[in-house]
């Protein structure tokens, strides 16, 4: 059981916009620790999304955004391509872990 | 940026294995560096980071087993495994961290079974 909770899975059609949430508590996202998201292909490595909630690092296209409210994260794809179909994870620090880093159960993205 | 772990394999339950990762293309010493693992077929688990002046961190499932050590002279982060269980049985990645706490770049991992 993963601190902070993804939905197992979610799908969409190539062009649609789906989201992914990551729920955590007060201790980890509602503390203010920042949330960061991962995609991971079949047999790669994670590569660096989104950091501190919103922000793209370079080489990351704008049709992925996160945003933050309350004890909850959400990592938003729009535009939906094929080459997206991955497993996506968020990570965050929790406190009440003697401030060690979380993540999530991971969420796995199916292009329809 | 590179980062290019080693050392992964099979191991009995008990044993013991040194894991590491050489790093190249940016300045080693200025970052904090992190051991993930991931189980085959499940999700990612941090296991371990090492500060840039040395003070070390663990999850809870390896305290008291692992080690994890750096060499600034060299550019290499290491993971020393004892006692190694089964359930330690993952890829093993090195994450450069971030000043934000992210891992903005990850090895290719290296492998680690342990079973008789």
């Amino acid at each position: 059981q993963s601190v902070l909770t993804q939905p197992p899975s979610v799908s969409g059609a190539p062009g649609q916009r789906v989201t992914i949430s990551c729920t955590g508590s007060s201790s980890n996202i509602g503390a203010g620790y920042d949330v960061h998201w991962y995609q991971q292909l079949p047999g790669t490595a994670p590569k660096l999304l989104i950091h501190a909630y919103s922000n793209r690092p370079s080489g990351v296209p704008d049709r992925f955004s996160g945003s933050k409210s309350g004890t909850s994260a959400s990592l938003a794809i729009t535009g939906l391509q094929a080459e997206d179909e991955a497993i996506y994870y968020c990570q965050s620090y929790d406190s009440s872990l003697n401030a060690s880093v979380v993540f999530g159960g991971g969420t796995r993205l199916t292009v329809l | 940026v590179q980062l290019v772990e080693s050392g992964g394999g099979l191991v009995q339950p008990g044993g013991s294995l040194r894991l590491s990762c050489a790093a190249s293309g940016f300045t080693f010493s200025d970052h904090y560096m992190d051991w993930v693992r991931q189980a085959p077929g499940k999700g990612l688990e941090w296991v371990s980071v090492i500060y840039s002046g040395g003070s070390t961190y663990y999850a809870d499932s390896v305290k008291g087993r692992f080690a994890i050590s750096r060499d600034n002279s060299k550019n290499t982060l290491n993971l020393q495994m004892n006692s190694l269980r089964v359930e330690d049985t993952a890829v093993y990645y090195c994450a450069r961290e971030a000043m934000d706490g992210s891992y903005d770049y990850w090895g290719q991992g290296t492998l680690v079974t342990v079973s008789s």
